[in-house]
């Protein structure tokens, strides 16, 4: 079984501003993958990052990268240079025994 | 990147009738595809998981006779909400995977009311 928690339903920053969104998570999958997803208003979810588990290395895709602590089954998501675009609705999402799991979600404001 | 199309993207529908939704992979053949329920504010609930040829899997508490889900081939899969009830007015989304890999490629959505 896995659970993802969100603990922050709501997060705001300043246009250009960095913001991290938080993730827990908990699998008993030796062998699982972590997502950050992104839905717009549009509600069409969009993947902006993802994670191996078995990789250390923490994954970067341009301005997102993420803080990968799989001891302490951790998941952050770090927004940097934020822009109006990344306003939107941000679910953490675990894959393991062929299901993807989704949190409860972050709404990000961006201030202009 | 691949694309998955979902039609129609709204629909309404009269209370006791049945529509069908339909999730397309454009672009590559999908050999798992799921469907997903999003109530207002909320995260995505999987419904089922569906392989191509095979009977759904269903997870616990979704009706299976009222969500009939259908994969005859690897590029469609459909979703039939049979005597629609204005309870199951919600937001589904589709999503396909190819191979044995994580990741999913998601559909536009489609938005049901039923009245």
């Amino acid at each position: 079984a896995q659970t993802v928690t969100q603990s922050q339903p709501e997060m705001s920053v300043q246009e250009a501003e960095t913001v991290t969104l938080s993730c827990t998570y908990d699998t008993s999958e030796s062998d699982y993958y972590l997502f950050w997803y992104k839905q717009p208003p549009s509600r069409q979810m969009i993947l902006v990052i993802r994670q191996e588990a078995y990789k250390q290395q923490n994954a970067t895709e341009n301005r997102f990268s993420v803080n990968f602590q799989k001891a302490a089954k951790s998941f952050s998501l770090k927004i940097s240079d934020s822009q109006l675009g990344d306003a939107a609705m941000y679910f953490c999402a675990s894959f393991g025994n062929e299901k993807l799991t989704f949190g409860t979600g972050t709404r990000l404001t961006i201030i202009p | 990147g691949a694309v998955v199309s979902q039609h129609p993207s709204r629909v309404i529908c009269k209370s006791g009738t049945s529509v069908k939704i339909e999730c397309r992979s454009l672009d590559f053949q999908a050999t798992t595809m799921f469907w997903y329920r999003q109530f207002p504010k909320q995260s995505l609930m999987l419904m089922a998981t569906s392989n191509e040829g095979s009977k759904a899997t269903y997870e616990q508490g979704v009706e299976k006779d009222k969500f009939l889900i259908n994969h005859a081939s690897l590029t469609l899969s459909t979703l039939t909400v049979t005597s629609a009830h204005p309870e199951d007015s919600s937001f589904y989304i589709c999503s396909a995977r190819a191979g044995s890999g994580p990741e999913a490629f998601f559909g536009q959505g489609t938005r049901l009311t039923v009245v």
